[in-house]
């Protein structure tokens, strides 16, 4: 089946050591999205990929950057964790038109744990 | 300022009754889209329903509907007879600016 894939489903790193999620998908969808979601809260976009153009949001903290080497790969790396940032890492694709009416297709998810 | 509120936190319901989920957003596009979306306890957020905002049809999908009301500028979901299957969160997004509200869970107790 098509579809998302995170890896790893469970991530744990030391303070300021620096992690990479990566995610796939065999959609070839051209819109590739990062989320953060804390426990209990709503996820919240970090960035996001429409082809190759990066699309930061502004609030999002220069210790989160991204890379994404073709439609199918997208990184999410984390330069410096702090305990702030343990949270679910979601990566999700859309068909990008512009519209606003694209449906995202999310990963299961990457949990990161900070010690 | 696009926002969305979800103003339940949670909600506990005795399997087979009917739990209605609101949503409330603000935005200033004349063209937007409103989704929900469940995210189970294993974590994959799954998409449910779509709504743009020139149809403000309400629909009825097996056991879900939605109440889509611009006027209000509420977009509420209804799960018929619920089942345990259906405890999750339950996500109404506003997509044109990719904002999520704070999620409802829902409890459906055997």
């Amino acid at each position: 089946d098509a579809m998302v894939i995170q890896n790893p489903r469970y991530q744990v790193t030391q303070f300021g050591k620096p992690v990479t999620l990566s995610c796939s998908q065999t959609l070839n969808h051209n819109v590739m999205y990062w989320y953060q979601q804390k426990s209990s809260q709503a996820p919240k976009l970090l960035f996001h990929y429409y082809d190759k153009d990066f699309n930061n949001e502004a609030d999002t903290p220069d210790n989160f950057q991204s890379r994404r080497p073709n439609t199918s790969f997208c990184f999410l790396d984390i330069r410096s964790p702090g305990l702030g940032d343990a949270a679910m890492y979601l990566c999700a694709t859309s068909r990008g038109s512009g519209s606003g009416a694209n449906v995202l297709t999310f990963g299961a998810g990457s949990r990161l744990t900070v010690l | 300022a696009q926002k969305v509120t979800q103003a339940q936190t949670e909600i506990s319901v005795v399997e087979k009754e009917d739990v209605t989920l609101d949503c409330v957003y603000e935005t200033r596009d004349t063209t937007y889209y409103l989704f929900w979306y469940k995210q189970p306890p294993s974590g994959e957020l799954v998409f449910l329903i779509r709504r743009n905002s020139f149809d403000e049809q309400n629909e009825i999908s097996g056991r879900y509907s939605w109440n889509f009301q611009k006027s209000t500028s509420s977009f509420n979901f209804t799960i018929t007879a619920s089942q345990v299957v259906d405890s999750a969160v339950y996500f109404c997004a506003l997509v044109n600016r990719l904002a999520f509200g704070k999620g409802n869970q829902v409890v459906v107790i055997p």
